[in-house]
């Protein structure tokens, strides 16, 4: 079975300095890694996906990830908060073994302060 | 870009009626899915509908819960005797493919409340 586990439920940061948002994963097969964003009475919004061999995906807003397969980790980072980015930031997993569902982690809340 | 939009976007309801929830995919996306969001949390797979039945579904979809797909492009659904507990926010997704590394689309939501 795939799970996620976002160990922060929250991350505070100043703006201007860099952010990391955590997650780590367990699947069957290959793992099919995103993050998603979520702003206030907002649906989720695709930020970035991993593509295989890419250890550092680019994604949306200036964010990237870091994939780690022997941590099983695909942390989130930006490197100059803003206070915009502010939100509830999620990170799913999907594997290869069939099925078509996508398993959310629980959501970490960023506060970026002025 | 594309949005699926959701409909209404709150619904009050009282415990043990019958709501419908309403989503229209993006057009030309062939897998649907429905989620839901509990007090802002964390966001928990309902089920997955491809080619009008249902592909996959967790322990929380039960007997209560149902889907369809009545006319090519309204994605519904059904809680036949809502709980105190069916309390959420219900947000639909699709996608056009079903491949592995193929994002949702999410709609904004139906604020569910169960009085």
């Amino acid at each position: 079975a795939q799970s996620v586990a976002q160990p922060e439920d929250q991350v505070n940061v100043a703006e201007g300095n860099p952010l990391t948002v955590k997650c780590t994963y367990s699947v069957s097969g290959n793992p099919y890694l995103f993050w998603y964003v979520q702003y206030p009475n907002r649906g989720l919004q695709f930020l970035l996906k991993y593509i295989t061999g890419d250890n550092l995906v680019k994604g949306s807003y200036g964010f990237e990830a870091e994939f780690n397969k022997s941590q099983t980790s695909f942390h989130l980072k930006k490197p100059s908060a803003l206070v915009s980015d502010s939100a509830l930031y999620f990170c799913a997993v999907r594997g290869d073994t069939g099925g078509f569902k996508t398993i959310f982690g629980a959501g970490t809340r960023l506060f970026v302060k002025a | 870009e594309p949005e699926v939009t959701q409909t209404p976007s709150h619904q009050v309801t009282q415990m043990g009626q019958e709501v419908i929830l309403r989503c229209v995919p993006i057009s030309n996306h062939l897998y649907f899915y429905w989620y839901r969001q509990i007090l802002g949390q964390k966001v928990e797979f309902l089920v997955s509908f491809y080619n009008n039945e249902i592909s996959e579904k967790s322990e929380i979809f039960d007997d209560q819960f149902s889907v369809e797909r009545p006319d090519g492009s309204n994605f519904t659904l059904k809680i036949r005797s809502t709980k105190l507990e069916d309390s959420a926010m219900y947000f639909c997704a699709s996608s056009p493919t079903t491949l592995s590394n193929e994002k949702l689309f999410f709609g904004s939501g139906t604020q569910l409340s169960v009085l």
